[in-house]
């Protein structure tokens, strides 16, 4: 199985709803990401989980807050959006968060109005 | 990481070898060069990497420079799933950041 999931594939959201972002991997992987890529733009690094700990912010707005609950999961929770947000959510893994090889999800799609 | 340069687009016709070009002239010597695809609406797709020695797998093969500050990656017989936006990207062995690059665009026609 070397797919990542990730769920759902489109989101709107209202600027004072509260919705989460859910990935999935059953690879053994112990590294997990998240990237932001707007349109026509490639995609930027967010944060990286190491076994489960949060081991890069990429200076990421306190609005997204990503939770690793254990090695095969991870969560980004999104509060208090902005439209400028708006953007496809990529998450990814590796097998380890040392220059790997990364496994993309399909990603999610969030409008916020 | 060392910064990538690549075309903006590239069209190649259906059957023939594609062959995308990048220069990576500041590349470090424990930099590897990584290639990746984003067909339209998906996640990037992992392809192929490489540090010296060109490589080859079942979708494409790696040719890099001897001087290191460039490399072709080829798809020996393009298809139209293989229309994509292509990334370059160098990183080190123990770098968790994948820098993307804004890649080359690759319309495969008919």
């Amino acid at each position: 199985d070397t797919e990542v999931t990730q769920t759902p594939k489109h989101l709107v959201m209202g600027m004072t709803n509260k919705k989460s972002l859910k990935c999935e991997q059953h690879m053994g992987h112990r590294a997990m990401y998240w990237y932001k890529q707007k349109a026509k733009k490639p995609p930027e690094l967010m944060f990286v989980y190491s076994y489960e700990k949060l081991s890069i912010n990429e200076s990421v707005p306190s609005r997204f807050s990503p939770e690793c609950p254990n090695s095969s999961l991870l969560n980004l929770h999104l509060h208090a959006l902005q439209p400028e947000d708006s953007a496809l959510y990529l998450c990814a893994s590796s097998l380890l968060a040392g220059g790997e090889t990364q496994y993309f999800g399909p990603g999610t799609r969030l409008l916020v109005l | 990481d060392a910064k990538t340069t690549q075309p903006p687009s590239m069209d190649c016709a259906e059957g023939r070898a594609a062959n995308l070009p990048c220069n990576h002239s500041t590349i470090s010597g424990n930099e590897y060069v990584y290639w990746y695809r984003q067909i339209h609406s998906q996640g990037p797709q992992y392809i192929i990497h490489g540090l010296k020695n060109n490589e080859t797998n079942e979708m494409a093969s790696l040719i890099i420079t001897e001087d290191r500050k460039s490399s072709t990656l080829i798809l020996p017989h393009a298809t139209l799933r293989d229309t994509a936006v292509y990334y370059c990207i160098v990183n080190t062995g123990t770098a968790s950041k994948l820098t993307f690059g804004t890649g080359t665009r690759l319309q495969v026609t008919l």
